[in-house]
């Protein structure tokens, strides 16, 4: 299974954008990029997922780099309501296979 | 509410036992996948059934079976139940198979083995 790295925690400022990092060196040209988040005592919820060019959608904005080794997930603008531990999965063959994810708090 | 309905959403239970955890697809949706989570381990990939037919597996013990019916609704039996057993278990579905759809997962089912 293709392999993410992304950092165990951050933290952000209420109302104001969070990117969150992920890299994925070994990616191949099928991968795409998919991005759940889970929040406390709930299932886990989709994101947003891309293969090649940026997407945007209501939750939140998909960059990607050039070489699609690194990808970037955007929130424009963190509530409280968006702290969670946020997975960056690399989808080959339709198995979401989940990592330990970043957990985002979010301050007030 | 992603749609995907899992019952029950508690379960207490002793070692040895087997139990059976279903799962209800969002009306549509063909693929189910089964998840469980403890506290050590993480969200681990179990299974994947497509339309019916079993079409990725993970980590998933030979003391677990699980399948899809026609009615495309899932169960996940879980036998000669260990007290490691006790995690969230949890169910999610997506309209098709392949990398670029995206999974809706349920509330999940909590399982406590005494």
């Amino acid at each position: 299974d293709a392999k993410t790295t992304q950092p165990n925690s951050m933290e952000s400022n209420e109302e104001e954008p969070v990117h969150l990092p992920c890299n994925h060196s070994t990616i191949s040209g099928t991968d795409y990029i998919h991005w759940y988040r889970q929040l406390p005592s709930q299932g886990p919820e989709y994101v947003i997922h891309g293969l090649t060019s940026n997407v945007n959608n209501r939750m939140a904005s998909l960059a990607i780099a050039e070489d699609r080794k690194s990808s970037t997930l955007i929130l424009h603008r963190a509530t409280l309501r968006d702290a969670a531990v946020y997975y960056c999965i690399l989808n080959r063959d339709d198995k979401i296979i989940f990592g330990k994810g970043t957990r985002l708090h979010i301050l007030p | 509410d992603s749609g995907v309905t899992q019952t029950p959403k508690h379960l207490i239970t002793a070692t040895g036992q087997r139990v059976t955890l279903r799962c209800s697809p969002r009306s549509g949706d063909l693929s189910v996948y089964w998840y469980q989570q403890s506290l050590d381990q993480g969200l681990q990939f179990l299974i994947q059934y497509y339309n019916g037919e079993e079409r990725a597996k993970g980590n998933i013990l030979e003391r677990f079976s699980a399948q899809q019916f026609p009615d495309l609704h899932s169960e996940l039996n879980l036998s000669s139940l260990e007290l490691g057993d006790s995690a969230l278990y949890f169910c999610a579905s997506s309209v098709g198979r392949g990398p670029n759809t995206e999974a809706f997962f349920g509330q999940g089912t909590r399982l406590t083995v005494v």
